[in-house]
This record gives structure tokens, C-alpha cells and sequence, in this order.
């Protein structure tokens, strides 16, 4: 159990145009999801929490009105990356929280999205 | 300011010896510890977790240990198999909170 998917798994598109990428927890329902953004050689940074029916929360330096999150759906949360440019080019994860137990609060990851922005 | 760190950039073990990769954190509010395990142009794969009530949990060849004093954990491999190499990365988080992640440990086991 636990399966989260990402679709699309990789996108090349235009400078200035906008790309969406889903997030669905398969088997689960999940109240709250995350969008991680990884560079080459280093750690998730987190960007967002997204949280269902309600607005997402942004870390700081990550701007809202450029990566809108939307968490229609307990199975489902999007990623539009508008007005992409080439530094926008990067690894984007999102993940799913499960929690089960008291004290259990495991984040399951999906496969991951290449945007390559040209 | 890092609140989890994993000072090891890379571990390089035989296969069939015990891998150990460790990391510290600094934040006595943590009480949720994750490990998870990450091929490139991959999402992380959940391993194995344990919560701050407890020093030790085991799953399988994984074993992770827990040293709250010393702010400290440890994710036990044995035996190493070389399918095991990857990048190791340990995160924590106070309960309902997000999670906060290690720069992560390159693992190479080798046959």
C-alpha cells in the first residue's frame, strides 16, 4: 500500500508557457500532500504543503502566484508551474502523508517529474 | 540553519559487511525519524522510521537506532547488497509537521 504516482514523469516545454504536474495517492486518501523540488547533487527542498480544500502553505522564497497548488481531492493534488522559464528546469517530487498510528507519520514519495524548460 | 545532518557525503562497504550510515539533528522537538532511499531521477523510497519512544527498530536487513541524548541515529544495513546502493537520506519531523531532510549519504556497496 501506500503508492503514490506522479504524471507526467517528464515534460520539455517552451520558455513561458505553463506545465501541470498531478500527484495521486493510489490506495489512500490523503489529507495533506507535498511538492519537493531537488537540483542536481542535492537535498529535497520542500516548497510547499498542500493541504485538502484549503490553500497550500509556501515555504519561504518560493513564490505562490508562480507554482499554484491545488488540492481538489483527497487523491489528488496538482502542480502548475506558470510562465516556466529555464531556471524553473528541475527534479519535482511530491509526496503523500499517511498517518496510522499515534506517533506514525510516514510521508511516501512519488516517482518524481523532469521539467526541462527550453 | 541545519537542523538534520548527515555529515557523511559517501560510505563505501563490501557486500556482505554491515553498512552504517548516520545522522544527527539538533532539534529536541523532533519526535519522528524517517529513513529513506533514493536511485537518481527517482522519488525516495520509504525504509524504515521510528518514533522517539523507542532506541531501536528493526525491519529485514534495516535496522535503525535512536540515541536521544545524544541527538544522534543510525540506519544498520547487513548483509550490504550491492542493490543497496543509492543515496540514504534521514529526515525528521515533530509530529503533524513537515518533514525535514539530511543532505544524504551516497551508499556504494561493491561485489
Amino acid at each position: 500500500g501506500a503508492v503514490v504516482s506522479q504524471h507526467p514523469s517528464r515534460v520539455i516545454c517552451k520558455s513561458g508557457t505553463s506545465v501541470k504536474i498531478e500527484c495521486r495517492s493510489l490506495d489512500f486518501q490523503a489529507t495533506t500532500m507535498f511538492w519537493y523540488r531537488q537540483f542536481p547533487k542535492q537535498s529535497l527542498m520542500l516548497m510547499a504543503t498542500s493541504n485538502e480544500g484549503s490553500k497550500a502553505t509556501y515555504e519561504q522564497g518560493v513564490e505562490k502566484d508562480k507554482f499554484l497548488i491545488n488540492h481538489a481531492s483527497l487523491t489528488l493534488s496538482t502542480l502548475t508551474v506558470t510562465s516556466a522559464h529555464p531556471e524553473d528546469s528541475s527534479f519535482y517530487i511530491c509526496s503523500a502523508r499517511v498517518i496510522r498510528l499515534a506517533g506514525t507519520d510516514t510521508q511516501y514519495f512519488g516517482p518524481g517529474t523532469r521539467l526541462t524548460v527550453l | 540553519d541545519q537542523q538534520v545532518k548527515q555529515n557523511s557525503p559517501s560510505l563505501s562497504v563490501q557486500e556482505g559487511r554491515i553498512s552504517i550510515l548516520n545522522c544527527d539533528y539538533t532539534n529536541s522537538m523532533f519526535d519522528y525519524f524517517l529513513w529513506y532511499k533514493k536511485y537518481p531521477a527517482e522519488g525516495p523510497t520509504f525504509l524504515i522510521s521510528i518514533s522517539s519512544i523507542k532506541d531501536k527498530n528493526e525491519d529485514g536487513r534495516f535496522t535503525v537506532f535512536l540515541n536521544k541524548s545524544a541527538k544522534h541515529l543510525s540506519l544498520h544495513i547487513v548483509p550490504s547488497q550491492p542493490g543497496d546502493s543509492a543515496v540514504y537520506f534521514c529526515a525528521a519531523s515533530q509530529y503533524g509537521n513537515k518533514l525535514v531532510f539530511g543532505a544524504g549519504t551516497i551508499l556504494r556497496v561493491k561485489s
